[in-house]
């Protein structure tokens, strides 16, 4: 079966400095990756989707940005984080099909200080 | 504009008073309408999807319908255990796989 693995589960990091969350799925290849963000009370924002290794459309300008250096393995990152950049991150994948569901990990809450 | 919303945004209900959650959307070429369940902290959970308007699908106390224009989030006999927010998604041309959220209902159930 498939698994999707995402951390940490929690981070606290001060203005300025930098980010990386990881995400892998296991059990599938080639699927389609997502990085959401989901502030308080919100509903979720894409930021970043992937159908393919070094492939990634962006969504939102930001602060963020995202990589894909092997098939199953989604990363976001910035160089400098601020603070508009606190939020509860998902990474998601799904088959690639139309039609298909998302099957979401479960999360880092990012507080940024 | 394309959007998705949905109502309320909190609902409180004693054990075993039933109610709906509603999703409304403004889409073209809808494609699919999938409701998630989040429990605080968590990833969303993945609970139905519907297709076409008349649909209807069940899952112990839920029942999730589709007309064209929304859809409802029937729960009946709620136990304290549903307690959640409820977040509806729909997929439509134009967006290709990517699914647009809407804000969510805290739904509360008190024993």
């Amino acid at each position: 079966s498939q698994t999707i693995h995402q951390w940490p589960a929690t981070l606290v990091q001060p203005v300025g400095s930098p980010l990386s969350l990881e995400c892998t799925v296991e059990g599938t290849s080639n699927p389609n990756l997502y990085w959401y963000r989901q502030a308080a009370g919100r509903g979720l924002q894409l930021l970043f989707y992937s159908v393919g290794i070094g492939q990634i459309s962006s969504e939102v300008p930001q602060n963020l940005s995202a990589s894909r250096p092997q098939d199953r393995q989604f990363i976001l990152s910035s160089k400098k984080l601020l603070l508009s950049d606190s939020g509860f991150y998902l990474c998601a994948w799904s088959p690639g099909q139309l039609r298909e569901k998302l099957f979401f990990g479960s999360g880092t809450q990012l507080s940024v200080l | 504009e394309d959007q998705v919303t949905q109502s309320p945004e909190a609902l409180r209900l004693q054990e075993g008073e039933s109610s709906s959650l509603n999703c409304s959307y403004t889409v073209s070429g809808l494609r699919g309408l999938f409701w998630y369940r989040q429990d605080p902290g968590k990833g969303p959970e993945f609970l139905f999807t519907l297709y076409s308007a008349g649909e209807e699908k069940e899952k112990e106390r839920l029942k999730a319908t589709l007309t064209k224009k929304e859809s409802f989030l029937h729960i009946t006999a709620p136990k304290p255990e549903d307690s959640a927010t409820y977040l509806c998604a729909v997929q439509a041309s134009g967006y290709g796989n990517k699914l647009v959220f809407g804000a969510g209902t805290i739904l509360r159930v008190k024993s």
